[in-house]
């Protein structure tokens, strides 16, 4: 399954809200769809799995949603230690495959 | 504390071996799956390799099928990847991470630092 991610970089203010998507190329099942967020200079962290769960510790400002095989990752009060680049995983079908990446900015 | 550590990388001549190692703790090693992901300079991220918790079954990415062996040592809470007849495509930070919940689905929720290797002459 191939996983596309837009924009390849986002620049918003902060306190505003951020809109990631991510598009699978074919049916995801059971919403099996993870968000990771790489912090420069750091490993990814588990942020979003299930299409909508968020894992434990993760701040209720992100928000994972599915429509299709559209996915969206929504933080809904950006704040500045939230730059990172965001990646989207489906481990639904072998092998999993991880979109491009996107970078979210401070603007 | 849940906690990956990798070690093992380096610079390496194309055609050459390296052998990383991830140390695990504070959780019970062999009731997880364990994965090695990598990412090469200013790219995403790229499955390579995977093995259950009693090493009876294993997968590769194609790219490395033949040439990287993924092992572990239950005793030593240890996972390890040994990579031969490495090319300079293989250049890349290689991560440790654990499979969520016991799991054999793919969801990775603990990484560890990573190990920097680089294929070059």
């Amino acid at each position: 399954i191939v996983m596309t991610q837009s924009p390849a970089t986002l620049s918003v203010s902060p306190g505003q809200r951020a809109t990631l998507s991510c598009r699978a190329s074919q049916t995801v099942s059971s919403n099996l769809l993870a968000w990771y967020q790489q912090k420069f200079g750091q490993p990814p962290r588990l942020l979003i799995y299930a299409g909508s769960t968020r894992a434990p510790s993760i701040p209720a400002r992100f928000t994972g949603t599915q429509s299709g095989t559209e996915f969206t990752l929504i933080i809904s009060t950006l704040q500045s230690e939230d730059v990172a680049v965001y990646y989207c995983q489906q481990y639904s079908n072998w092998p999993p495959t991880f979109g491009q990446g996107t970078k979210l900015e401070i603007k | 504390e849940v906690q990956l550590v990798e070690s093992g990388g380096g610079l390496v001549q194309p055609g050459g071996s390296l052998r990383l190692s991830c140390a695990a703790s504070g959780f019970t090693f062999s009731n997880s799956w364990m994965y090695w992901v990598r990412q090469a300079p200013g790219k995403g991220l790229l499955w390579v390799s995977r093995i259950n918790g009693d090493e009876t079954s294993s997968h590769y990415a194609d790219f490395v099928r033949g040439r990287f062996t993924i092992s572990r040592d239950k005793a030593k809470n240890t996972l390890s990847l040994q990579m031969n007849s490495l090319r300079v495509d293989d250049t890349a930070v290689y991560f440790c991470a654990r499979g969520a919940f016991e799991s054999s689905s793919p969801l990775l929720d603990v990484w560890g630092q990573g190990t920097t290797v680089i294929v070059s002459s």
